[in-house]
């Protein structure tokens, strides 16, 4: 199974801030990267598909990019809503494989 | 709007059985792949399985191949997950989710709230 790993596995932020979470693969996955939001007691929120694809509806403060076994996650300003755990997804391979997350909080 | 609804989990002893369901809304159901995905306490999450738009093809992690079948009766808009077998690391929330194809791309554009599966004696 390929691997997927996270970091940082959590941060500390202000509003406004710009945030960048990365993911690495453990071998080329292409593009196929697919970022979510989890929120506790909710369901999860698909952000990003095709490593840089925007979901419907999400807004345009978040941005994916990367392609092979980088990819990063940025939010250009944080918002309250944000404070989240952020996970990555590869589909490249099967079985589709998660990252174990990343937890933005408020500083 | 899309709206999928977990319900079924439980408190169960280990080798028992479980049936989860999720019920659809909101879109052409028929039409689309759907997936469980689980997560235990503390981790990342697990794909389980997938079912295609057509329900004629199936897939399983290795976690879970033999013990769980996912099936789906498209004229009630519902997923299912048949649990057998059951053991204590299968103890996790349960989400269902929507791939936005008929055949699965294991990616994922609308997930449920997911349901509580704890097995323990």
């Amino acid at each position: 199974d390929i691997q997927m790993t996270q970091s940082p596995s959590s941060l500390s932020a202000s509003i406004g801030d710009r945030v960048t979470i990365t993911c690495r693969a453990s071998q080329g996955i292409d593009n196929y990267l697919a970022w979510f939001q989890q929120k506790p007691g909710k369901a999860p929120k698909s952000l990003i598909y095709a490593a840089s694809s925007l979901q419907s509806g999400v807004p345009s403060r978040f941005s994916g990019s990367g392609s092979g076994t980088h990819f990063t996650l940025t939010i250009k300003s944080l918002r309250p809503e944000d404070f989240a755990t952020y996970y990555c997804q590869q589909y490249s391979g099967y079985p589709p494989t998660f990252g174990p997350g990343t937890k933005v909080d408020i500083k | 709007e899309v709206r999928l609804l977990e319900s079924g989990g439980r408190l169960v002893q280990p080798g028992g059985s479980l049936r989860l369901s999720c019920a659809a809304s909101g879109f052409t159901f028929r039409n689309y792949a759907m997936s469980w995905v689980r997560q235990a306490p503390g981790k990342g999450p697990e794909w389980v399985s997938a079912v295609s738009g057509s329900g004629t093809r199936t897939y399983y992690a290795d976690s879970v191949t033999g013990r769980f079948t996912i099936s789906r009766d498209d004229s009630k808009n519902t997923l299912y997950l048949q649990m057998n077998s059951l053991r204590a690391e299968d103890t996790a929330v349960y989400y269902c989710a929507k791939d936005p194809f008929a055949a699965p791309h294991y990616y994922f554009d609308y997930w449920g709230q997911g349901t509580q599966v704890t097995v323990s004696s």
